[in-house]
């Protein structure tokens, strides 16, 4: 079945650095979607990006969808404590009735 | 407040019994999936129900089971409980249609077999 694969796993950062999460598959992709979940918390939905090269940012994040939309990768300038958290991707299977198949996650933690 | 209730919060249960979550999707939502998160890991599909249908379904072995109600509200029964199926268990809420759109995810139920 399809899989998504996240790098990396973890991720430790001074406050203020940068920070960058790639998500991959060996398959096309309708579209990708970025959540976070906070430690002890529950995913929470950031953005979908549909387009090949889409390019979408909020504040200080940017998401980006591949050319060939099998990769994405969300970016994170300055990171700050309140980005704290567990950051996952996660492809919508149209064509399985709408469900996530969700990436490992990559953990960061910002040191102040 | 995540718009998704799940009940309870906080489960402990004895290897081989059986346990029931509960799930009251985000206003205007009619479709809830549930999903398994065991620690440290992204969360896995169980399955999806739409109009009271089970629609779609993850690998997961038949011990697991659900139901929706008229009122697009969920549950999500597991048999012969086991130890591995220790985990969070989420449930997630969207409305038919919009495309899978921001899925609003519940806090989740905490399981613990012992």
């Amino acid at each position: 079945g399809q899989q998504v694969m996240q790098i990396p796993q973890y991720q430790h950062v001074q406050e203020g650095e940068d920070f960058t999460t790639y998500c991959n598959s060996s398959t096309t992709l309708s579209n990708i979607q970025w959540y976070k979940q906070r430690p002890g918390g529950h995913p929470v939905f950031l953005i979908q990006l549909v387009k090949s090269g889409e390019v979408k940012k909020q504040k200080r994040l940017t998401f980006q969808f591949g050319e060939a939309k099998k990769n994405s990768s969300l970016h994170i300038t300055a990171t700050q404590t309140t980005d704290v958290g567990t950051y996952f991707c996660a492809a919508l299977s149209y064509n399985q009735g709408g469900k996530l198949i969700f990436g490992q996650g990559t953990e960061l933690s910002v040191k102040p | 407040d995540a718009g998704v209730t799940q009940s309870p919060t906080h489960l402990i249960k004895t290897r081989g019994q059986q346990v029931t979550l509960r799930c009251s999707p985000k206003s205007g939502h009619d479709t809830v999936s549930w999903y398994q998160q065991a620690l440290g890991q992204g969360p896995q599909f169980i399955f999806q129900y739409y109009e009271e249908e089970e629609r779609q379904r993850g690998n997961f072995p038949d011990r697991f089971s659900g139901h929706q109600f008229p009122n697009y509200s969920s549950e999500l029964n597991v048999n012969a409980l086991l130890l591995g199926d220790s985990a969070l268990y989420l449930c997630a809420s969207t409305r038919q249609g919009a495309g899978g759109y921001g899925y609003t995810f519940g806090s989740g139920t905490r399981l613990t077999v012992v």
